[in-house]
């Protein structure tokens, strides 16, 4: 099956820096990709599709200047969390659609876990 | 999309088969019905989908009431390694690449 990668798996950062997470589809080409948090106990929670090319859409609340994210191929998709802070610690999950999938499947990343000192 | 209900968790035992219900009453004629299941720490994977009819696959299967309200994954003999969340969700034929809504699923636990 298709694989969805993510880098870092886990980062700890500073109450006010920014932190860059990377999706990738390693085998197949990915037109969309979506992001999602998991707070602990609770379920995924959509903050934004992302398509190639052109500009996130964001799920209502979730503020787009603070969770930048950058579609720049077919194949990579990036969420910085800027000036991050404890509250926006959370397991963040990456989906991409394939092109050439006729069911509809979304192929998930591993999850990057970050905490905000 | 329409939305569903599930229990928020069940016990199985290994090696036992496990009956997953969903409810999905305000289902319309053009949602498929697609399972995913999240092992822990892990993002979710794909389990399985159908539109009217029954369906296997390697991992499970799909039992589909006949008037699409609710639906029932199988999986025949559980193991330590299925012990994860499991969420019912439905999407629209015609957004097959678009976005899934989760809702809260089923924390399936199986014991020894």
């Amino acid at each position: 099956g298709a694989v969805v990668s993510q880098h870092p798996s886990w980062v700890i950062c500073k109450s006010g820096t920014s932190v860059k997470i990377e999706c990738r589809s390693l085998d197949f080409q990915a037109t969309t990709m979506f992001w999602y948090r998991q707070f602990p106990k609770q379920s995924l929670m959509l903050m934004a599709t992302s398509n190639e090319g052109s500009k996130a859409t964001y799920e209502q609340g979730v503020e787009k200047d603070k969770f930048l994210i950058n579609h720049a191929s077919l194949t990579l998709s990036t969420l910085t969390v800027t000036s991050a802070h404890p509250e926006d610690s959370s397991f963040y999950i990456c989906s991409a659609s394939a092109l050439r999938s006729g069911t509809g499947e979304q192929f998930f990343g591993p999850g990057t876990r970050l905490t905000v000192l | 999309d329409a939305k569903t209900t599930q229990p928020n968790s069940m016990e199985s035992n290994e090696e036992e088969p496990v009956h997953l219900p969903c409810n999905h009453s305000t289902i319309s004629g053009t949602d498929y019905i697609h399972w995913y299941r999240q092992l822990p720490s892990q993002g979710p994977e794909y389990v399985i989908h159908g539109l009217t009819s029954n369906v296997n696959n390697r991992m499970a299967s799909l039992a589909i009431a006949e008037d699409r309200k609710s639906s029932t994954l199988i999986l025949h003999r559980a193991t330590l390694r299925d012990a994860a969340v499991y969420y019912c969700i439905l999407r629209e034929i015609y957004n097959q690449g678009g976005k899934l809504i989760f809702g809260q699923g089923t924390e399936l636990s199986v014991k020894p």
